[in-house]
């Protein structure tokens, strides 16, 4: 199985703040067309997780952009450009090009 | 719009089977896979495997296999989840969700989420 592994996996900030998560999976996450399958999604407290950021870099619809995403291969990055309290909550990178589909642990971002 | 509803709560006896259900509407339910997750509390996720309404082809989790069998039920654009010989381990909260070709085969509508109990 790939295993994404995140950091950190506590990010304390203050309102206004950038904030910066890493995703590094144990395979290269390039499928055979190109593509490459690494999503990210936010859950808040008591809620079920959202799509924030799918195929590295394309926001969902409806989600801002002080959300960004890049990487490629193994190495891949989400980062908020203006933490607002919105944006509190825990973030998962997700892989769907090899089965099975695997999550990473999850970086809870919160106030300092 | 659309939706993905799941019962909120299960209370299951150990060993008894239960099915979760997942409701989808506001899409064409034939033309998206349909995710089932597992989350035990202040843990991550873990995927359990998917299900292609329109021919019912099924993908597994390893981990899952024995444990968990997806179906549908085309008529009521309904997924289930059947979980057997359910224990302690099997507590936590069962999410369904939609894969969309579309955004790249992420998950791009959830449910709510089952919180299924298993306990005597």
């Amino acid at each position: 199985d790939v295993v994404m592994t995140q950091t950190p996996l506590s990010l304390p900030v203050s309102l206004g703040d950038q904030a910066s998560i890493s995703c590094r999976s144990s395979q290269s996450l390039t499928y055979s067309n190109g593509n490459t399958y690494l999503h990210w999604y936010l859950q808040k407290p008591g809620q079920s997780p959202k799509l924030l950021i799918y195929k590295v870099s394309n926001r969902f619809s409806g989600v801002p952009d002080r959300f960004s995403g890049s990487g490629s291969g193994t190495d891949f990055t989400l980062k908020i450009s203006r933490v607002e309290a919105e944006d509190l909550g825990v973030y998962f990178c997700s892989q769907s090009t090899h089965v099975p589909l695997t999550f990473g642990a999850g970086t809870k971002l919160e106030l300092k | 719009q659309v939706q993905l509803q799941q019962p909120g709560a299960e209370l299951v006896r150990p060993g008894a089977s239960v099915k979760l259900s997942c409701k989808a509407s506001g899409y064409t339910f034939t033309s998206c896979w349909i995710n089932w997750l597992k989350q035990r509390p202040g843990q991550g996720l873990e995927w359990i495997g998917n299900i292609y309404p329109s021919d019912s082809y099924t993908n597994y989790n390893q981990k899952f296999k024995g444990k968990a069998t997806l179906t549908v039920d085309k008529s009521s654009s309904t997924a289930y989840m059947h979980l057997s010989s359910p224990t302690s381990e099997d507590s936590a909260v069962y999410y369904c969700t939609r894969f969309y070709y579309v955004y790249g085969d992420s998950m791009d509508y959830w449910g709510q989420g089952t919180s299924v109990t298993v306990s005597s």
